[in-house]
C-alpha cells in the first residue's frame, strides 16, 4: 500500500526566499506524481504533473523533481511571494500526503 | 473550459440524517473520483469510477456510504445515516484517463463541506 509523507508539516519564510518542499513515498512503482496547491476553503489546484519517465517539470517559479528509486520528490519555489501562502500537497498513485502549510511573510 | 462542478458547497445536518453530494466532471473525462478530506489531513480516496464502472471502492465505508455514476457522466455520493466523524470536505476529481495514461492528471472541484451536528 502506497504511503505518502510530506515534510515539513508547516513552513514560514520571509518574502523573496527560495524554498523546498519534500514528498516521499514508499512504493516506487508509480505512473506519475502530481503537486497541488490548496487555499483555505478551496479545492485543489494542480501545479505540476511529473510522469514516471521524467526527472523534473518546471512551471514559472516552480520546479518539481522526481527520484523514483529513492521514493522522493521535491517542489522548489523560487523567489517566494505572499501569494504563495497555501497548503501544498503531493499525490502519488491517487494517495495524498498531509501537505505542507506554507506562509510567506511580507 | 468548465471545471469540475460540485454541489452543494455547504451542508449542515444532524447525525443519523442523510445527505447527497453531486459532481459533474470536466467534459470528456472518463474517470471520476470522490475524496474525503478531514480538517488538517490530506484527501483520502473513497471511490474511483471509470465511465460508469467502479474501479476501486476499497476505502468506501459501504455500510453508510454509496456512490453511483449511472450514465458515465455526473455522479452522486450519498451518506446515510451520517455520523459526527463524517464531518469533512467531500472533493470530486476527474481525469481524462486512468493514472496509467499520460493524461492521468487530476482536476478537482471546489468541494462540498459537510458538518454533522
Amino acid at each position: 500500500k502506497q504511503e505518502v509523507t510530506q515534510i515539513p508539516a508547516a513552513l514560514s519564510v520571509p518574502e523573496g526566499e527560495n524554498l523546498v518542499l519534500n514528498c516521499s513515498f514508499t512504493d516506487s512503482a508509480i505512473y506519475n506524481l502530481q503537486w497541488f496547491r490548496q487555499d483555505p476553503g478551496k479545492g485543489l489546484t494542480s501545479l505540476l504533473l511529473i510522469q514516471s519517465s521524467q526527472r523534473e517539470q518546471t512551471s514559472g517559479r516552480l520546479n518539481a523533481s522526481l527520484d523514483k528509486s529513492s521514493g522522493r520528490s521535491t517542489l522548489y519555489i523560487a523567489a517566494s511571494q505572499p501569494g504563495d501562502s497555501a497548503t501544498y500537497l503531493c499525490a502519488v498513485m491517487l494517495r495524498f500526503g498531509a501537505g505542507t502549510r506554507l506562509t510567506v511573510k511580507p | 473550459e468548465a471545471g469540475v462542478a460540485q454541489s452543494p458547497r455547504y451542508k449542515i445536518i444532524e447525525k443519523r440524517q442523510s445527505v447527497a453530494f453531486w459532481c459533474n466532471p470536466i467534459s470528456g473525462h472518463a474517470t471520476l473520483y470522490w475524496y474525503q478530506q478531514i480538517l488538517g489531513q490530506g484527501p483520502k480516496l473513497l471511490i474511483q469510477f471509470q465511465n460508469n464502472g467502479v474501479v476501486d471502492d476499497s476505502q468506501l465505508p459501504k455500510d453508510r456510504f454509496s456512490a453511483e455514476r449511472l450514465k458515465g457522466v455526473d455522479s452522486t455520493l450519498k451518506i446515510q445515516p451520517a455520523k459526527l466523524e463524517d464531518s469533512a470536505v467531500y472533493l470530486c476529481a476527474s481525469s481524462f484517463a486512468d493514472l496509467r495514461g499520460s493524461a492521468g492528471e487530476l482536476f478537482f472541484g471546489e468541494g462540498s463541506r459537510l458538518t454533522v451536528l
